[in-house]
Order: C-alpha cells, then structure tokens, then sequence
C-alpha cells in the first residue's frame, strides 16, 4: 500500500477557500487518489477521487501533481459543517479496493 | 434512497460473551467492506465480500472474528468470546462492485463496548 503523510491538523475561518495537501510519493502509475472525511460521530463519506487529470464536483476539487506523488483537497469556501477529519487514500491494484485509512487532517472551521 | 444501515447503534456486553453486528448494505451493491474504529488503533480494514464470498479476511484480528453473507445482501460479523480490546465503533460499507474509481458509502457504524 503507498504510504501517505497528511498534516494533523488545519485552521480555516469560514467561507474561506481551504487546501488540504497529501504527499503520496510511493504511489503506482495505475492507483486512483481517494478524499474521504469524517465527521463527528459519523461513518467516513466519501468527498473525490482522481487519477491524473484535476477534478471538480459538487463537494470539493482535487488538484493531482503532475509527478502524481502529492495531491492537494481543495474546498472552496469552509462551512462549518466541514469541520472533519480528511483522510487521502490511494487505493492500489490488489482486488479487493479496502480503504488504508492513515490518521488524515483534522480540519477544524472557525465561525 | 436508503443508504447503509447498521444494527444495533450500540452494544454493550460483558467479556467472554458472542456478539453479532448486522449490516444492510445498499440495495444492488456487489461489493460489503467491515472496518473497525478504535481510539488506539484508527479505521483499520476487517474483510470484504465480493457478492457471498470473502476473498479478503486478511484484517481479521483472530478466529473470535467471523462475518457471512447471504443472499449477497445482509452480512453479520461475528465475534466470540469477547474482549475488552474488541471495544470499538464497526463500520460497514458497500459498493457497486470492486473497482478503483468505485466509492464505498458507509453505514453509521455500530459502538461495541466490552465492559
């Protein structure tokens, strides 16, 4: 499984942009990068994935370096209801797709 | 539509006691992923089931863990003759099948204490 580093924690002021960076640097060629976050008291949920190209959807972005070895969650404006742990996971190639949940970033969102 | 659902939310049992956790993934879904949480140890992996097969039980603690599927709808996980350091949140997810780019959606976990 690639290896991960994430910082453990991050400050953001809401309605502010946030960017939660994720080094992956052992990452193989045909792995997918995985965004999952939890919130307290809740099952993870999933936010974003992507492979190579930048990705855009209701939730979030994702900006993949074009080395592929770190990745940057990007949420745009911080709602309070975003204040959560945010785990990067490249899924690699072994059948069965389990999540490797590493310790993520605890975002916390001030009002 | 219904999303994954957990039962029960909360169990707690004395050590030494078999307990089962049940989870109802989302209707069509192939793929059934347990995990656990605990304070010391983080999300870890448990086993997933492909439709009623279980080619993974690699994250399984111990032979007191056991999980089935039927039908390739409900699975249970079983754990035997508990233990304190078996006190944790268990959280199952599903997905339409095993790929890379597939999502898994989590239920809201089941809170097991081992007193």
């Amino acid at each position: 499984d690639a290896k991960t580093t994430q910082p453990n924690s991050m400050e953001s002021n809401e309605e502010e942009p946030v960017h939660l960076p994720c080094n992956h640097s052992t990452i193989s060629g045909t792995d997918y990068i995985h965004w999952y976050r939890q919130l307290p008291s809740q099952g993870p949920e999933y936010v974003i994935h992507g492979l190579t190209s930048n990705v855009n959807n209701r939730m979030a972005s994702l900006a993949i370096a074009e080395d592929r070895k770190s990745s940057t969650l990007i949420l745009h404006r911080a709602t309070l209801r975003d204040a959560a742990v945010y785990y990067c996971i490249p899924l690699t190639q072994g059948g069965s797709e389990k999540l490797v949940f590493g310790k993520g970033t605890k975002l916390t969102v001030n009002p | 539509g219904a999303g994954v659902s957990q039962s029960p939310s909360n169990k707690v049992t004395e050590k030494g006691k078999d307990v089962e956790l049940r989870c109802d993934p989302i209707s069509g879904h192939t793929a059934l992923y347990w995990y656990r949480q605990s304070l010391g140890q983080g999300l870890e992996f448990l086993i997933y089931f492909q439709g009623n097969s279980a080619p993974d039980k690699s994250g399984l603690p111990s032979d007191r863990f056991s999980a089935e599927r039927t039908g390739g709808s409900v699975s249970t996980l079983t754990i035997q003759r508990t233990q304190q350091e078996d006190s944790a949140v268990y959280l199952c997810a599903s997905s339409p099948q095993i790929q890379k780019d597939n999502e898994q959606f989590f239920g809201p976990g089941t809170r097991l204490t081992v007193l």
